[in-house]
């Protein structure tokens, strides 16, 4: 069974199209979080919930939002997607936000603006 | 954010030992050192993570120094598979991981 899973792998829309990427684990870990990869290969952190509640939100346009409907799943929904937004998107899950535990990641979801 | 300096690049010979090198001169008592890498087309994986001990699993091996202003993550016998960008990362009292460039290691059969 596959520890984190997105959806949908790929991902092509058109500019100011909305979509959404899923994001599930099946760790019991109680934490996750959404990054995004560009194309220079950096790989930086936009949201992380913590039992559901939103403990991380880095400087991210709000077109942007995270929802949590439970500890297992962490969505991300984006608005009026701009060619900018061209990237791969992971999702982690972790047991716990002390510095003592490693984060699961998922195989991310490749999203292409045209 | 902790800062750790990492070379942009290594290469290695399969089945031998890599040791990859991280510097972390700012690092504060509670942080703890974090190793992922990433292959290919993959999302990050988990290698070790440690504090103030040397640490092993079954993946590598982790060399901390005792000062711990600086780490090395032992690859014991390196296989083709190994070849990843691996990222050096400390993890503070906050509930992120900040990732750097890394270090892009190449293996040669």
């Amino acid at each position: 069974d596959t520890a984190v899973s997105q959806t949908p792998k790929y991902l092509v829309t058109q500019m100011g199209n909305d979509k959404s990427i899923k994001c599930e684990q099946n760790l019991g870990h109680d934490t996750m979080y959404w990054y995004k990869q560009d194309s220079k290969k950096f790989l930086k952190i936009m949201f992380s919930y913590n039992n559901k509640e939103l403990i991380i939100n880095e400087t991210v346009p709000n077109r942007f939002s995270p929802k949590s409907p439970d500890k297992a799943h962490l969505n991300l929904h984006i608005n009026s997607l701009e060619l900018g937004d061209s990237a791969v998107y992971f999702c982690a899950s972790s047991q716990g936000h002390a510095g003592g535990y490693g984060y699961t990641f998922g195989s991310g979801t490749r999203l292409t603006v045209v | 954010d902790a800062k750790t300096t990492q070379p942009n690049s290594m290469e290695s010979n399969e089945e031998e030992p890599v040791h990859l090198p991280c510097n972390h001169s700012t690092i504060s008592g509670t942080d703890y050192i974090h190793w992922y890498r990433q292959l290919p087309s993959q999302g990050p994986e988990y290698v070790i993570h440690g504090l103030t001990s040397n640490v092993n699993n079954r993946m590598a091996s982790l060399a901390i120094a005792e000062d711990r202003k600086s780490s090395t993550l032992i690859l014991h016998r390196a296989t083709l598979r190994d070849a990843a960008v691996y990222y050096c990362i400390l993890r503070v009292r906050a509930q992120k991981l900040v990732f750097g460039q890394g270090t892009r290691l190449t293996i040669n059969p």
